[in-house]
């Protein structure tokens, strides 16, 4: 059972290069998200699938793409690398009951440095 | 705008004492304040949850207790060991909506 499945697990980008960041879960959840670590600062929402076709933007949205094309996979696409997306990211999966969130499942984590 | 704010920022206890964690929300209609527990170079974890129809919940060591009035929770970890050294995120949800974290807590266990 993979659950959460991110890559690559490490990448360095030059300033302007463009990359996606790919997320794929196995448990048929309705519900994906994107976040970002940095210090200090938690962990932010960038974007938020509630089901396939259907996507909304969360804290941080600048600079960052999504699609949901599938149930399974929600790619986060940085389309001009910047240094201000040095970061740590994590994708997230999870289910409802009862119209309310349940728990959230997340992947191993994307280091990303930009040069 | 900060919809969850979590205090302290960091917390050192001494083996077999008591850490505790708060975090405070604004919105009302937030219906689900999970913990989540975060080891280095991992993705968080869930730890434990409680939803706003009751004011305490506890699994083995963990208990979170949740004042609805004062809009604020808190994490009770009871008889800390050096293996709950980790980083731990309170959050909270509406309906299906977006799950808000806080800024986290770094906890450090000595022996």
């Amino acid at each position: 059972n993979a659950g959460v499945t991110q890559t690559p697990k490490f990448q360095v980008l030059k300033t302007g290069q463009s990359m996606t960041l790919q997320c794929a879960q196995d448990m048929n959840h309705e519900y994906m998200s994107w976040y970002r670590q940095d210090p200090g600062m938690g962990l932010r929402l960038i974007h938020y699938s509630v089901g396939a076709g259907i996507t909304d933007q969360g804290e941080v949205p600048n600079g960052y793409n999504v699609s949901r094309s599938t149930t399974e996979d929600f790619p986060l696409r940085l389309l001009s690398a910047a240094p201000s997306q040095t970061s740590v990211y994590f994708c997230a999966s999870s289910y409802s009951i009862s119209g309310s969130l349940t728990e959230a499942f997340f992947g191993q984590g994307t280091r990303l440095t930009v040069v | 705008q900060q919809q969850v704010k979590q205090s302290p920022q960091s917390l050192i206890v001494q083996k077999g004492g008591i850490s505790i964690i708060n975090c405070a929300y604004e919105n009302t209609a937030f219906d689900y304040f999970p913990w989540y527990q975060q080891f280095p170079g991992k993705g968080p974890a869930l730890l434990i949850a409680i939803r706003p129809d009751v004011s305490e919940k506890k699994e083995g060591r963990f208990t979170i207790s949740f004042n609805k009035s004062a809009k604020q929770f808190s994490l009770h970890i009871m008889d800390s060991q050096p293996g709950d050294s980790a980083t731990y995120f309170c959050a909270a949800s509406k309906n299906t909506d977006k799950l808000i974290f806080g800024t986290g807590t770094r906890l450090q266990v000595f022996p």
